[in-house]
């Protein structure tokens, strides 16, 4: 069935830096990918949905600068997050559509990436 | 506005115990609606799926039916076992746009 890699699965890094999510449907092309963020014992906040070869379109109240998302082939997407902070220490998800099967729910989603800020 | 309310946990039980997790919706249109879940350290998945009022989804011996008149869709298993211990998720996406709109999970937790 389809499989979406996220990578990494965990990562730890400083206060100010900028960390790198990277997305990938392993066995089909998915025109649209979606990027969640999950706090503990909390739904997924939908952050950007982002098509391939355009704009990300951000939900209100995610800041697009500091939230990257590059959707720049149909089998990756990434998420940096800019000059994170403590604050931003989450769980990222990311979630692919295959763009073949329109009308079937074939949502698949990333086993999720653990950031924390310190 | 669209959204979703579910029941919140966490809820334990005994296995073999009979499940419930209640699930209501405010939608604008016609959605479709899913059940996830999320087993420990894991990445989510689709546990069963309803496209149209009335329908029944199924799947591991969990159901849910979508009830448009009483806006639920409420998952159902009539004999847990420990492995079930999770987050489950009720969702709702509509057929264009394709965002999904998450409830706020309920972590099941069953004990032997």
């Amino acid at each position: 069935g389809a499989v979406v890699s996220q990578h990494p699965s965990w990562v730890i890094c400083k206060s100010g830096t900028s960390v790198k999510i990277e997305c990938r449907s392993l066995d089909f092309q998915a025109t649209t990918m979606f990027w969640y963020r999950q706090f503990p014992k909390q739904s997924l906040m939908l952050m950007a949905t982002s098509n391939e070869g355009s704009k990300a379109t951000y939900e209100q109240g995610v800041e697009k600068d500091k939230f990257l998302i590059n959707h720049a082939s149909l089998t990756l997407s990434t998420l940096t997050v800019t000059s994170a902070h403590p604050e931003d220490s989450s769980f990222y998800i990311c979630s692919a559509r295959d763009g073949a099967a329109e009308k079937n729910y074939g949502y698949t989603f990333g086993s999720g990436t653990r950031l924390t800020v310190v | 506005g669209d959204s979703v309310t579910q029941m919140e946990g966490p809820v334990t039980l005994s296995e073999e115990a009979f499940l419930t997790i209640n699930c209501t919706y405010t939608a604008t249109g016609y959605p479709s609606l899913f059940w996830y879940v999320q087993y420990p350290g894991e990445g989510l998945q689709l546990l069963l799926k309803a496209t149209k009022a009335d329908d029944k989804g199924s799947n591991k011996g969990f159901e849910a039916t979508y009830r448009k008149e009483t806006t639920s869709f409420h998952l159902e298993k009539g004999s847990v076992q420990v492995s079930d211990s999770a987050v489950y998720f009720c969702v709702f996406g509509y057929n264009q746009g394709g965002k999904l709109i998450f409830g706020q999970g309920t972590e099941l937790s069953v004990k032997p």
